[in-house]
Formats: structure tokens, sequence, C-alpha cells
């Protein structure tokens, strides 16, 4: 277990509906990332915090596609206007900034767009 | 930005035999390069990883190896088991810019009996 949990595991919506996602890393995570990961693909960085700031964001990361760390805590990751190539796996990490060290990945929310 | 290869897609080996698998990467400002293990419906994990400060590192029968001049790293498992059976992930990350990660498309490695 790596202390970062994602909620929910698995979301299916209609194409045009909004989903949001949420990321609860531990703490110490001053730095949290937001991957996406398609089928047969490694993950790609769509956007990173360090405590409540966004500091970078991928091109892959339209308009329709916001990210909010409101406390330096917890995250969400809101899709607006869904579309069928949205549907990937959403991967939250963690870090810490002092230790330098890898980010522990959270399980995933599982995206399906019908 | 980075650009990180890997190779091979696919890697089938009988258990006991040794796997390898190589990445290349094209940001020679990278220092850090993990490896993940992913299975099927599962987060990745971190299963070894190196800094661009040493050439090799071991952990049982995981190792790593870095080449700085040629910018490629590689991931030896010897003694393969049934259970190392997953995608593996190798990634590189550049120093600032928020250090995140740049992975490789995977391998699929399989073991069989």
């Amino acid at each position: 277990d790596t202390g970062v949990s994602q909620d929910p595991r698995h979301k299916i919506t209609k194409r045009g509906q909004n989903v949001t996602f949420r990321c609860d890393p531990i703490s110490e995570h001053n730095r949290l990332y937001w991957y996406r990961q398609t089928l047969g693909q490694g993950p790609e960085f769509l956007t990173y915090f360090q405590n409540e700031a966004q500091l970078e964001k991928s091109r892959l990361l339209s308009d329709r596609f916001s990210a909010e760390r409101p406390k330096g805590s917890f995250s969400t990751l809101e899709i607006q206007r869904t579309e069928q190539g949205d549907s990937a796996m959403y991967l939250c990490a963690g870090a810490q900034q002092s230790l330098d060290t890898e980010a522990f990945f959270g399980q995933g929310t599982r995206l399906t767009v019908v | 930005g980075e650009n990180v290869e890997q190779h091979p897609s696919t890697l089938s080996v009988q258990e006991g035999d040794s796997a390898v698998i190589k990445c290349t990467y094209s940001d020679s400002a990278s220092n850090y390069f993990p490896w993940y293990k992913q299975e099927l419906g599962k987060r990745p994990q971190l299963i070894i990883d190196i800094r661009s400060n040493v050439g090799e590192k071991k952990d049982q029968r995981i190792a790593v190896t870095l080449n700085k001049t040629a910018k490629h790293f590689s991931l030896h498992i010897t003694e393969t088991q049934p259970e190392d059976s997953a995608v593996y992930f190798c990634a590189a990350k550049t120093q600032g810019g928020g250090n995140k990660l740049t992975f490789g498309t995977g391998t699929q490695l399989k073991v069989e009996l």
C-alpha cells in the first residue's frame, strides 16, 4: 500500500457528461501528479502540483480538463463534456520533494465513456 | 522534452531463464530512472531505480544498468518465475520542472512454465 488512494476506482459515464475524480495522498506528499494511461501504453503526464500550486500542465490537458488541490492535500481532476477518447486509467501519484524519491501511485480510476 | 523508447514490446521466456528489457532516453539532463511493474488492472509499482551517478544497481534477482554516454538503461531479471509475468515500464525523470516521469511504452513479460 502506497498510502495514495483514489476514488472512484471505476466510472462509466455517457458521452457529454462531466466527471470528477479524487486523489488523497499521504500528508508528506507535497508533490502530486496526475497521469493518464491508455491500454497498452505507459502513463502520460497530465499535470503536477506542489502543495496547492499547479505548476505544470501537459498539452494533453485540454480545456475540458481541470485539476485542483485547494489545500495542498487531496486533489480533484474534472473532465467536462467527456468524449470517448477520454476513456483511460487516470493515475494519481504523490511524492516528497525533500527526499527526491520516486512517486507513489494510487490504484487509479478507470474511466469508460460510452 | 524527454522521450523514452522501450524494447521489446513483448518478451516470452522459460521459467528460470533471464529477461532483459532495454530503454533509451533523449534528455541528457535526466538523472533518475525507475522501473515499474504493473499487473493487470493494478497500479504501477516501483521495483528498482537508479540515479545517474551510478552505473549499476542490484536487488536480489533484479538489476538495472545505466550508460549515461549512450543514454540507455536496462532491466535484468534472473531466474524468472511465473509471478514475474506482468508489464514492465521504464521511466526517466529530469531534474527541475516538477520532476515528472516520462514513461516508455511497456514490455509485456510472460514467464512460461
